[in-house]
């Protein structure tokens, strides 16, 4: 079965630093990869996915995570970040194989807090 | 496009009384999941259908919740009897297909407080 490991609970970063989330799974294959937000009060929103091809995928709100096989990880980082972009990530799986369907299985998720 | 619709928002019951969450999908998807969140579990799928029939349920904890889908566009999460450790955030979400990369599109979540 596979499992998703996010090291970080709580991640605090001043606006207009660099921001790296980690993510690291388990799974006997390379699986399908997402990066969700969850602002407050909300569902969760995609920001990006890996699917196959490119390692790094560009997501919206100028998001952009690497797949690295090796390390099993798919971090997730932004140059510069905005006050707005505080909130809570998740990375997810997604198995390969027909039978499991689009099954998605969450890390625990890291909060970002945002300094002025 | 409306998004994923859940009612209620917030829910607050007393032990032992009948709560029933509410569903609409995107129009259109045909694959429709029910997530549970709490601190400490995280993020649970408890059951997921396809084109309205059940195909896993092996996430919903006992026997005192179940879920229907009676035809494309509702879903119904239910809890019967309800407990205080059944308080969460419960999340619907939908996709068009089930394959393993396509996107699940979540509502806004119903947050369940029992008393």
């Amino acid at each position: 079965a596979q499992s998703v490991t996010q090291p970080d609970i709580h991640i605090t970063v001043s606006e207009g630093a660099s921001l790296e989330l980690r993510c690291n799974y388990s799974y006997g294959a390379t699986p399908y990869l997402f990066w969700y937000v969850q602002s407050p009060g909300q569902g969760l929103q995609l920001l990006l996915k890996y699917f196959s091809g490119d390692t790094l995928v560009q997501g919206i709100k100028g998001f952009e995570a690497e797949f690295k096989r090796s390390q099993s990880s798919f971090n997730l980082r932004k140059p510069s970040v905005h006050w707005s972009d505080a909130a809570e990530y998740f990375c997810a799986v997604g198995a390969r194989w027909e039978a499991a369907g689009n099954k998605l299985t969450f890390g625990g998720g890291t909060r970002v807090l945002v300094k002025p | 496009d409306a998004g994923v619709i859940q009612s209620p928002r917030h829910e607050v019951t007393e032990m032992g009384q009948e709560v029933t969450l509410r569903c609409k999908p995107i129009s259109g998807h045909d694959y429709l999941f029910w997530y549970r969140q709490t601190m400490m579990r995280g993020l649970e799928l408890l059951i997921y259908f396809n084109n309205n029939v059940p195909i896993d349920d092996s996430g919903m904890p006992e026997d005192r919740f179940s879920a229907k889908m009676p035809n494309a566009s509702f879903s119904t999460l239910k809890i019967q009897p309800s407990e205080p450790r059944d308080s969460a955030v419960y999340f619907c979400a939908s996709s068009l297909g089930g394959r393993g990369d396509e996107t699940q599109y979540f509502g806004p979540g119903t947050r369940l407080l029992v008393l």
